[in-house]
């Protein structure tokens, strides 16, 4: 089974931090996501990737940036910490776009909390 | 204007209490409608994926349909092991990007 990997169950960061949440993945798949989840926003998405190196803004990428040096590993930076970005953030993973079964496959998230 | 809408946003039943899930979705062109599990402070886990309309799949309790507007997740005789928020994702046919609209969720819980 695939297995997506994230760095922290629970971070507690201050007002102003840099933050770095890591993914990785095990599947060699193509493309990764950073979701967050809020209660009653449902997932929105931040930013997603396709390839190395490539990266696309989502629904909601202000104040976040990513990074993929290596195709396993996607990570989402919090350049200043704010307590608006108080959140569940779930990393997934897919197959190549066009293949048969686009399912995207889940960490277990990160409880993120700004203080 | 939400592209993907769940209802309910919660739903209580009691064990052995049939009951259905709705997701109704308004893109212009369907490749895709995906249902997902998630259970309290996990990452959603796939269910099934439903291409045409007309299209049914099941797994234990479980039964997912498709039509052209809307996709029901129907559950026979729950458990209280069926608790969880069940999630729904489209994905658009046009466009060129695969990436999935996720609906709200609905939260469900079984009494025993």
């Amino acid at each position: 089974d695939v297995k997506v990997t994230q760095s922290s169950r629970y971070l507690v960061k201050r007002t102003g931090e840099k933050v770095f949440l890591e993914c990785v993945q095990d599947m060699d798949h193509e493309n990764m996501f950073w979701y967050r989840q809020d209660p009653g926003l449902g997932l929105r998405l931040i930013y997603f990737s396709y390839d190395v190196k490539m990266k696309e803004k989502g629904d909601i990428p202000e104040g976040y940036s990513v990074s993929r040096e290596k195709k396993e590993r996607f990570s989402l930076i919090l350049e200043s910490a704010s307590t608006n970005q108080t959140s569940m953030y779930l990393c997934a993973s897919s197959q190549i776009q066009g293949a048969t079964n686009e399912k995207l496959f889940f960490g277990s998230g990160t409880q993120l909390s700004v203080l | 204007e939400d592209q993907v809408t769940q209802s309910p946003e919660a739903l209580r039943l009691q064990e052995g209490e049939s009951s259905s899930l709705n997701c109704s979705y308004t893109v212009s062109g369907l490749r895709g409608l995906f249902w997902y599990r998630q259970d309290p402070g996990k990452g959603p886990e796939f269910l099934f994926t439903l291409y045409s309309a007309g299209e049914e799949k099941e797994k234990e309790r479980l039964k997912a349909t498709l039509t052209k507007k809307e996709s029901f997740l129907h559950i026979t005789a729950p458990k209280p092991e069926d608790s969880a928020t069940y999630l729904c994702a489209v994905q658009e046919a046009s466009g060129g990007s695969y990436i999935p609209t996720f609906g709200r969720g609905t939260s469900l819980i079984v009494h025993p």
